[in-house]
């Protein structure tokens, strides 16, 4: 069974709209943390937020925020105001302490388009 | 600090050459992985480490090695290259403290043929 699902394959919106991109996961923990990449054209992973099970806080960053909810097992990324150069594909991750939280286990991205 | 770098950026092999792939970190780093990733698959853990002299299999161990002799350098050997191996690797680190998040490489692009 995928422990993180990443439903949306490709995204396609047009500069300026707002995009959420979606994550669940699956865990038995009750101690893990959550991250999200992005990975640009270029190819390099990019490390974007980190999320401790115990923190389900929202958190904004400029244009970015995350929405953690446990009860749904969710952690949806949104982008405000798109802008051409958050075309990327984004990865969400778990990390659990049964490999003693030295396992990413990625979601299969998500591709984002964002067009002029 | 030039984080974590990665030889070769590509590399095309022939079925059954053997090769390896480096990987040298200069953050001090005490954990190192290698990952690989396939359209559609997200990436996969091959190997990690949690220090020099210890390593441990990933998800995807099958057809390479791997040893790390000093804290800088975990590199990724394949014995005998196979056309499934073809992907693109990436190699991390992450410094002690399980929240920590890891810092990727750049990327080796193989393709066996």
């Amino acid at each position: 069974a995928q422990k993180v699902t990443q439903a949306q394959t490709e995204i396609s919106v047009v500069e300026k709209e707002d995009v959420t991109l979606d994550c669940v996961y699956e865990t038995r923990d009750t101690t893990y943390y959550l991250f999200w990449y992005k990975q640009p054209p270029s190819g390099e992973l990019v490390f974007l937020i980190r999320r401790n099970s115990f923190d389900e806080q929202n958190e904004i960053s400029g244009r970015y925020s995350w929405n953690f909810q446990k009860s749904t097992s969710s952690f949806n990324f949104t982008i405000t105001a798109s802008q051409v150069v958050d075309s990327a594909v984004y990865f969400c991750a778990l990390s659990e302490p049964e490999s003693g939280y030295n396992k990413l286990i990625f979601g299969a991205g998500t591709r984002l388009a964002v067009h002029p | 600090n030039a984080g974590v770098t990665q030889t070769p950026k590509f590399q095309v092999l022939k079925t059954g050459q053997s090769m390896t792939l480096q990987c040298a970190q200069d953050m001090n780093h005490e954990y190192m992985s290698w990952y690989r990733q396939d359209p559609g698959m997200g990436l996969r853990l091959i190997h990690y480490s949690v220090g020099a002299g210890i390593t441990d299999q990933g998800e995807v161990p099958n057809g390479y090695n791997v040893s790390r002799s000093t804290t800088e350098d975990f590199p990724l050997r394949l014995l005998s290259a196979a056309p499934s191996q073809t992907s693109v690797y990436f190699c991390a680190s992450r410094s002690q403290g399980t929240y920590n998040e890891q810092f990727f490489g750049p990327g080796t692009r193989l393709t066996v043929l």
